[in-house]
């Protein structure tokens, strides 16, 4: 079954604690980016992946990074998380460069509290 | 101007109304269009791409203007279940950089 899987699904930690979400795909997809999500403000992009080693800045990439060292998986990495960064962040994925209309896949999600 | 914008409603319709939306984009070099479909609290779900002719998938009706840039989804005979917030993605030139609306919330009441 084609899978993009966020891990964790829920997570309440405090400022400063360096926290990775993790994603990870099976559909040997080349395209990966992270979103949050903020009531009022829709999702806005953090970061994505046009395929291995290549990686971007979304609109919103501030206190986040990101890498990717094989294709299948692309974790975001807050170094130093504020209050400011609870938000539901959501992972996606999609066919990429081959394929203009490629719609993307989500994750289920995480929802990431900061205190 | 923000590169795409949605009414975000909310727009509350009765049982078997037709209903519709639409999202306006800035940059007139996008190249693809989607509507999402997003329930509460879970992960959107591609509802339908857009293509330049229009298309139509059951009940679900998607239009692009490029002359005025814009893109519309017109939902016929709604359901209960087709309650949800309907988001629109442009794709611009700059492939990475998918852009969403903020969605549009519709209710359907019995």
């Amino acid at each position: 079954e084609a899978q993009v899987t966020q891990n964790p699904r829920y997570l309440i930690t405090v400022t400063g604690k360096k926290l990775t979400v993790t994603c990870s795909q099976n559909m040997n997809h080349e395209y990966m980016s992270w979103y949050r999500q903020d009531p009022g403000l829709g999702l806005r992009q953090i970061y994505y992946s046009m395929n291995v080693e290549v990686t971007d800045k979304g609109d919103v990439p501030e206190g986040y990074k990101v890498s990717r060292k094989e294709k299948r998986n692309f974790p975001l990495i807050l170094e130093s998380p504020s209050p400011n960064q609870t938000s539901l962040y959501f992972c996606a994925t999609s066919g990429g460069l081959s394929s203009y209309n490629s719609p993307l896949h989500f994750g289920n999600g995480t929802r990431l509290t900061v205190t | 101007r923000k590169e795409v914008e949605q009414d975000p409603g909310p727009f509350n319709v009765p049982e078997g109304a037709t209903v519709a939306f639409n999202c306006t984009y800035s940059n007139s070099a996008s190249q693809s269009f989607f509507w999402y479909r997003q329930d509460c609290r879970k992960e959107p779900k591609l509802l339908m791409s857009v293509y330049s002719s229009g298309n139509e998938d059951g009940r679900f009706t998607a239009q692009l203007n490029r002359a005025s840039q814009y893109i519309s989804l017109l939902i016929r005979d709604s359901k209960l279940s087709d309650s949800a917030t309907y988001l629109c993605v442009v794709n611009p030139p700059s492939y990475g950089k998918l852009t969403f609306g903020q969605g549009t919330i519709l209710t359907v009441h019995p």
